[in-house]
């Protein structure tokens, strides 16, 4: 099972509203990544921490906000979203930024209405 | 701009036959290339992956085959089970590039009994 966590699984919210994402990894990683799954296109890297400092923003608007305030915690601060921001949220965390091995959570249904 | 593209999107195939799904890469300097397996309202999991000093790598029922003149790499699922129903998706990466894994559009695999 995995060892990486998010909460809410699912998310409704309005283009005006503000909400964060939640991940958490119990595998003593060092590296965690945000990733957008949209449908019929490819997994979409956003973000990539390591040992807590931003490493890659792959040019994401700023309606996006991570935040990594330890090596086990990554947030995604969302607000004044559009509904084609509506996608499956994944984070996924490696030992570091150099291993191969990406363990993935479970993912948060975002809908932006 | 897809580096890696992967065909089929959707394949189906009867119980104990053989799945096959392709992935073509353009950046010659990839050097991993994993393959997730994903089930419905779950992330994306390790499934196998290679390197390029070898050709071909099996795991129980799983195969990867390697193609480094022609680019290209395919995932072979022998003995097809029901319960390898799933998204598969090919990804690569250049670990002297930070290891940011590049993944394909995604393969939707039934296995009918």
């Amino acid at each position: 099972e995995t060892g990486v966590t998010q909460t809410p699984r699912h998310l409704v919210m309005g283009m005006t509203n503000k909400k964060s994402l939640k991940c958490e990894q119990h595998l003593g990683h060092n590296a965690m990544y945000w990733y957008k799954q949209s449908a019929k296109k490819p997994l979409e890297l956003m973000f990539v921490y390591n040992f807590k400092e931003q490493t890659e923003n792959n040019s994401v608007p700023s309606r996006f906000s991570p935040e990594c305030p330890n090596s086990s915690h990554l947030f995604l601060h969302l607000h004044t979203l559009q509904p084609e921001d509506s996608a499956l949220y994944l984070c996924a965390s490696s030992q570091d930024p150099n291993t191969d091995t990406q363990y993935f959570g479970p993912g948060t249904r975002l809908t932006v209405l | 701009q897809q580096q890696v593209k992967q065909s089929p999107q959707s394949l189906i195939v009867q119980k104990g036959g053989i799945s096959i799904i392709n992935c073509a890469y353009e950046n010659t300097a990839f050097d991993y290339f994993p393959w997730y397996q994903q089930f419905p309202g779950k992330g994306p999991a390790l499934l196998i992956a290679i390197r390029p000093d070898v050709s071909e790598k099996k795991e129980g029922r799983f195969t990867i085959s390697f193609n480094k003149s022609a680019k290209q790499f395919s995932l072979h699922i022998m003995d097809s089970q029901p319960g390898d129903s799933a998204t598969y998706f090919c990804a690569a990466s250049d670990n002297n590039a930070g290891n940011m894994l590049t993944f394909g559009g995604g393969t939707r695999l039934m296995v009918k009994p």
